[in-house]
C-alpha cells in the first residue's frame, strides 16, 4: 500500500474561488506529478517536480499551479475555479533519481474529487 | 504518434468467468508497459510492471502478456471476482526521456456480476 496522500478526498465550490488541492507522500520520493482525469477518460499530466524547487507544466494545459518547497509535500493552487475546472485531480510519486529504480513506477493517491458551479 | 489503446471499452461477466483485456500501444522508443487496476473514485494501483524482455507475468488471478514485436499487450483475469469490477488501464513508458514518459489508454470497464 502506497503512503501518498491527498485532501480534500471531495470538493464543491463556487465560480471564482481560490482553491488548494493539497498531497503529500511519506516514501521519501523525489518525482511527484499531478494529473487531471474526465470519466472514462485517459489521465494527463498537467505537472510534476523532480524536486524540492523544480517544477514542470505537464503535457495538457492547465490554468492550476504547484509549488514543491517540501520533499513531501506537492499542492496544487486554482486562483479562480471555473466549471471547466470540474474533474477528478491525481497526485503521484516515484522512486528515488538514484534508488536504482529500474521502472520509476508511479503511485497514486486516492485523487480529489472536484466540482465547480 | 504515442498512443496507447484499449479494448474492449467495457465488458460485464458473470462472477467465477475468465475475461481478457486487450492493449495496443504505437510508444517508441519503449521502456516497459503497465496494467493498473482503478476503483471507482480511486487513485490506480500497479497490477503488474513488464519490459520487453518479459513475455508473461502474474499476480494472483490477474496475468499479462506482452508481444513487443506487434506491440500488443493483454491482462487475462481468472475466476473472476465481483470485487474486480473496475478500470483497468494499460500504460506504456517511454523509454526517450528522463522523466519516464507515461501514456495512458483510457482503460476497459470490467462489471462482474454475481
Amino acid at each position: 500500500e502506497a503512503d501518498i496522500y491527498q485532501t480534500p478526498r471531495y470538493l464543491v465550490i463556487g465560480t471564482g474561488k481560490k482553491i488548494t488541492l493539497e498531497c503529500s507522500q511519506t516514501m521519501g520520493h523525489d518525482k511527484m506529478y499531478w494529473y487531471q482525469q474526465d470519466p472514462g477518460m485517459e489521465l494527463h499530466l498537467i505537472h510534476y517536480s523532480y524536486g524540492v524547487n523544480s517544477t514542470e507544466k505537464g503535457d495538457l494545459s492547465s490554468e492550476s499551479t504547484v509549488s514543491r518547497i517540501r520533499t513531501e509535500h506537492f499542492p496544487l493552487t486554482l486562483e479562480s475555479a471555473r466549471p471547466s475546472h470540474t474533474s477528478q485531480y491525481l497526485c503521484a510519486s516515484s522512486g528515488l533519481l538514484n534508488s536504482g529504480d529500474s521502472y520509476n513506477e508511479q503511485f497514486f493517491g486516492p485523487g480529489t474529487r472536484l466540482t465547480v458551479l | 504518434k504515442n498512443q496507447v489503446e484499449q479494448s474492449p471499452q467495457s465488458l460485464i461477466i458473470l462472477e467465477g468467468k475468465n475475461c481478457t483485456l486487450q492493449c495496443n500501444y504505437t510508444v517508441s522508443p519503449f521502456s516497459n508497459l503497465r496494467w493498473y487496476k482503478q476503483d471507482t473514485g480511486r487513485g490506480p494501483v500497479s497490477l503488474t510492471i513488464m519490459t520487453f524482455s518479459e513475455n508473461t507475468k502474474s499476480n494472483g488471478r490477474y496475468t499479462a502478456t506482452l508481444d513487443a514485436d506487434t506491440k500488443q499487450s493483454s491482462l487475462h483475469i481468472t475466476a473472476s471476482q465481483l470485487s474486480d469490477s473496475a478500470s483497468y488501464i494499460c500504460v506504456v513508458v517511454d523509454r526517450g526521456s528522463t522523466l519516464g514518459r507515461l501514456y495512458f489508454g483510457r482503460g476497459t470497464q470490467l462489471t462482474v456480476w454475481p
